[in-house]
């Protein structure tokens, strides 16, 4: 059974860092893309980026570039999303997905983390 | 960037009749489309790729169509699970790009 399981909940303040993660199991995690997907409370879905574990390679939503990195450790079937200095508006949930191809639908996702930015 | 635009907003319908939701793209997206289905408190869900493929375990109540700029998501008989929020979302173009989203709820 595929499966993409995401960190639990997390709560900051403005400025801290983050980092979480998407735990792969089910299928072949190399030849999968992985999309990070945001979705601001009441709000619709955004696609942020995309990475092959295979070989890292990644793509950026111009919108996130340079807000968000986007990481994997394929050696325990695990991608990852973070930032360096987080703002109330990054206050989302943030979900995982798989894709079989860069320019495809996204077939699985994760349950979702919710990150909750607030002083 | 692509824009996608659904109507309605929200859809208003009783069960067991037909539901059908438009999704708009700003340039021509080929086959390159697909539809989401998301439940309060749950991650989306794949319904439809390649403007009219059903995915995996989707019932057949659930169709895609159109072509070019225009598409459109039909529900044939509404059932209780079928209320929720659907998502067109367009990969034919990087970045992929999600409509804002249409509310099919009861009547």
């Amino acid at each position: 059974e595929v499966q993409l399981v995401q960190s639990g909940a997390e709560v900051k303040k403005p400025g801290e860092s983050l980092k979480i993660s998407c735990k792969g199991s089910g299928y072949s995690f190399t030849n999968y893309w992985i999309a990070w997907v945001r979705q601001m409370p009441g709000k619709g879905l955004e696609w942020m980026g995309i990475i092959y574990p295979g070989d890292s390679e990644t793509r950026y939503n111009p919108s996130f570039q340079g807000q968000v990195t986007i990481s994997v450790d394929k050696s325990i079937r695990t991608a990852y999303l973070q930032w360096g200095s987080l703002k109330a508006s990054d206050t989302a949930m943030y979900y995982c997905a798989r894709q079989n191809i860069a320019a495809r639908p996204l077939d699985y996702w994760g349950q979702g983390t919710l990150v909750t930015v607030s002083s | 960037e692509i824009v996608m635009t659904q109507s309605p907003a929200t859809l208003s319908v009783s069960p067991g009749e037909r539901a059908t939701l438009s999704c708009r793209a700003s340039q021509s997206l080929s086959s390159n489309l697909a539809w989401y289905q998301q439940k309060p408190g749950q991650a989306p869900r794949l319904l439809i790729y390649d403007v009219s493929s059903r995915a995996t375990g989707i019932p057949d109540r659930f169709s895609g169509s159109g072509s070019g700029t225009e598409f459109t998501l039909t529900l044939s008989s509404l059932q209780s699970e079928d209320f929720a929020v659907y998502y067109c979302q367009q990969y034919n173009n990087w970045p992929p790009v999600f409509g804002q989203g249409t509310k099919v709820e009861i009547k």
